[in-house]
């Protein structure tokens, strides 16, 4: 495996479930991200973990709760979420959570999630 | 607050050069990234700019103007398959992107 990349691609769940999405990068990098992907709408960054600490929570619900058991490992578990929730959820990674050249953040292909 | 401008859709034909701008509004700055999205895919890295000027990659560009708030990307000799969502993104103080909503470029033959 190379890059980042997620699991499941799709995932339909009820109002009731509980799931959970995973993420795993094969760069090297010590920053992840989770960042929500609404149609015509800005991506919308959720969290950020660097050195596997959490360093950015953009006024998340907590229906979405985040774990980072590693560098490598990224996941997102979800509970009684709102139809509202339906999206692409992509994660990505960078080499760490600073910007500038060569700290380009490299995405997964996402999960599309659908809330019935 | 922080905000970033760019067209939601254009359209050009195969072989031209088209012109994506992006206007952007953050607390600090630490560079204006674009990415490229297919339809159904991950965005991928085009370019980086933090200094007033314009980088040439390819059949690419990219333009920054700091004291505008400004940047742009340019595509040359266009393809079919360069039909894609354009996103920019600015860094801000904290180093956190804020991202436009992007930019739906169609290519017609």
């Amino acid at each position: 495996e190379t890059g980042v990349t997620q699991t499941p691609r799709h995932l339909v769940m009820g109002m009731t479930n509980k799931k959970s999405l995973k993420c795993e990068q094969h760069l090297g990098h010590n920053a992840m991200y989770w960042y929500k992907q609404s149609a015509k709408k800005p991506l919308e960054l959720m969290f950020v973990y660097n050195f596997k600490e959490q360093t950015e929570n953009n006024s998340v619900p907590s229906r979405f709760s985040p774990e980072c058991p590693n560098s490598s490992h990224l996941f997102l578990h979800l509970h009684t979420l709102q139809p509202e929730d339906s999206a692409l959820y992509l994660c990505a990674s960078s080499q760490d959570g600073a910007g500038g050249p060569y700290n380009e953040q490299f995405f997964g292909p996402g999960t599309r999630l659908t809330v019935l | 607050g922080q905000n970033i401008d760019q067209p939601t859709e254009m359209t050009a034909t195969e072989g031209a050069i088209v012109q994506i701008n992006c206007t952007y509004q953050t607390s600090g700055f630490n560079g204006l990234f674009w990415y490229q999205q297919h339809a159904g895919e991950a965005p991928t890295f085009l370019s980086y700019n933090v200094l007033d000027g314009l980088e040439e990659k390819g059949r690419f560009s990219s333009f920054l103007s700091r004291s505008k708030g400004y940047s742009y990307l340019l595509l040359k000799e266009l393809q079919m398959k360069d039909s894609a969502s354009y996103l920019c993104a600015a860094s801000d103080s904290n180093y956190q992107l804020i991202w436009g909503a992007g930019t739906k470029l169609i290519i017609k033959p």
